[in-house]
């Protein structure tokens, strides 16, 4: 299968501040990638849909001026936490899709804490 | 509408004994169904998929599942757990509306005691 990384692994930043949050595609070129959120004991949440070369599309409910993503190569998609508060202290999760094999990979995750 | 579900939040299992983690699913068309492992504080493992043919499926670390579609079921077994497969697992269906849109179901925890 695809290896996906994010980086970084962690990070902390104080409230008011903007986090960007990196997901590599190592080994496979993604035309498509996902952007998740996870809280604590819970499941994955869909955010986005990140598309090489155009804009995102975003879930109900998502604040794409918030949560901004950027799929500039297809092998990069980006997302920024822009004005981050404690409340979007979570572990996001970015996926890339093979369409031919309708399986997505997924990354090790980044863990937000905001302050 | 879409979903998934997973009925049960935990499963404890004793080490050696058979596992079942349970998954139900409601999604239109010819389901594509997945089942992913979590680790704490990493991103999800593919374990096994169903996308057509037989309906028992292997897969990784020599767990399978069994599509039911009369009971529209998706259970993951495995004949002899193991502690180190103590982790977080998720069932998934792929949305037919959209572009490999994953639905997850809500996670059961596997705790395996020695």
């Amino acid at each position: 299968g695809a290896v996906v990384s994010q980086h970084p692994s962690r990070v902390i930043c104080k409230s008011g501040t903007s986090v960007k949050i990196e997901c590599r595609s190592l080994d496979f070129q993604a035309t498509t990638m996902f952007w998740y959120r996870q809280f604590p004991k819970q499941s994955l949440m869909l955010m986005a849909t990140s598309n090489e070369g155009s804009k995102a599309t975003y879930e109900q409910g998502v604040e794409k001026d918030k949560f901004l993503i950027n799929h500039a190569s297809l092998t990069l998609s980006t997302l920024t936490v822009t004005s981050a508060h404690p409340e979007d202290s979570s572990f996001y999760i970015c996926s890339i899709a093979q369409r031919s094999y309708n399986e997505q990979f997924f990354g090790p995750g980044t863990r937000l804490t905001v302050l | 509408a879409q979903s998934v579900a997973q009925p049960e939040d935990q499963v404890n299992v004793a080490e050696g004994n058979p596992l079942t983690v349970k998954c139900t699913y409601s999604v239109s068309g010819n389901p594509y169904l997945f089942w992913y492992v979590q680790y704490p504080n990493r991103g999800l493992q593919f374990l096994l998929k169903y996308i057509t043919g037989d309906n028992l499926v292997k897969g990784s670390y020599g767990f399978e599942a069994e599509f039911n579609k009369s009971q529209t079921s998706f259970h993951l077994k495995k004949p002899s757990a193991l502690v180190s497969d103590s982790a977080l697992y998720f069932c998934a269906g792929l949305y037919s509306g959209g572009y490999n849109k994953l639905i997850f179901g809500a996670g059961t925890r596997l705790a395996v005691h020695p």
